[in-house]
């Protein structure tokens, strides 16, 4: 299967939403509730944001938002800090065979 | 708090294998799936398969079906990656990470803590 399509890019003013989209197919997205987003820094380990297409580990800002409409999740960055810039990629269970697909990241700028 | 601490980086030549380490602590080793991810440089991330702690049992990938071995030593809270016949498109930084849901529980695909990665490159 297909990586799942992400922007490769997006930005937004500090104070600003952005919203990042996560295009995939009836097999993954669309199938399963499970999808999950990652915050990743240059030369850092990828940082669990949101599982479940809109639940929060502990500790992630509630400036961070999920929510899934047919085959695209979405993630929302609300309020946004210069701390957000970073690569955002999102994932989805996909059945057991193949088991998770990952999008191909959107690097998000704070202007 | 949870750790995952892996082994550092390697040169391979083509051909050969590389074993790469991932040390659990600040949780029960045994209670949650390892997964394995890989980051090409400058690419995205792909998931190459998980061990599950307790029973053993392991789900790969069909991409690495054949190349990849993973296994556990408990004794040693360690989760071990081990890659075959390396390419040079198998340089990559490669991760452990752990799942959210329990080793009694079926994964759907999240993971809560990572690694800190280990960068493989596959050089002659």
């Amino acid at each position: 299967q297909s990586a799942l399509t992400q922007p490769p890019s997006a930005s937004g003013s500090p104070g600003q939403s952005v919203t990042i989209s996560c295009t995939g197919t009836s097999s993954d997205v669309g199938a399963y509730n499970y999808v999950s987003w990652y915050q990743q820094y240059p030369g850092k380990a990828p940082k669990l944001i949101i599982y479940e297409v809109s639940k929060r580990p502990s500790g992630v800002p509630d400036r961070f938002s999920g929510s899934k409409s047919g085959n695209t999740a979405s993630l929302t960055v609300s309020g946004l800090q210069s701390e957000d810039e970073a690569d955002y990629y999102c994932s989805s269970y996909a059945g057991s065979n193949t088991f998770v697909i990952f999008g191909g990241g959107t690097k998000l700028t704070v202007l | 708090q949870v750790q995952l601490v892996q082994s550092g980086a390697e040169v391979k030549k083509p051909g050969a294998s590389v074993k790469v380490s991932c040390k659990a602590s600040g949780y029960t080793f045994t209670g949650h799936y390892i997964h394995w991810v890989r980051q090409a440089p400058g690419q995205g991330l792909e998931w190459m398969g998980w061990i599950n702690l307790n029973s053993g049992g392991r789900n790969y990938a069909q991409k690495f079906q054949g190349r990849v071995t993973m296994t556990r030593d408990t004794s040693v809270s360690t989760a071990y990656m081990e890659l075959s016949r390396l390419r040079s498109d198998d340089t990559a930084l490669y991760y452990c990470a752990r799942d959210l849901e329990p080793s009694d529980a079926y994964s759907y695909a999240s993971f809560d803590y990572w690694g800190q990665g280990t960068l493989v490159t596959v050089s002659s």
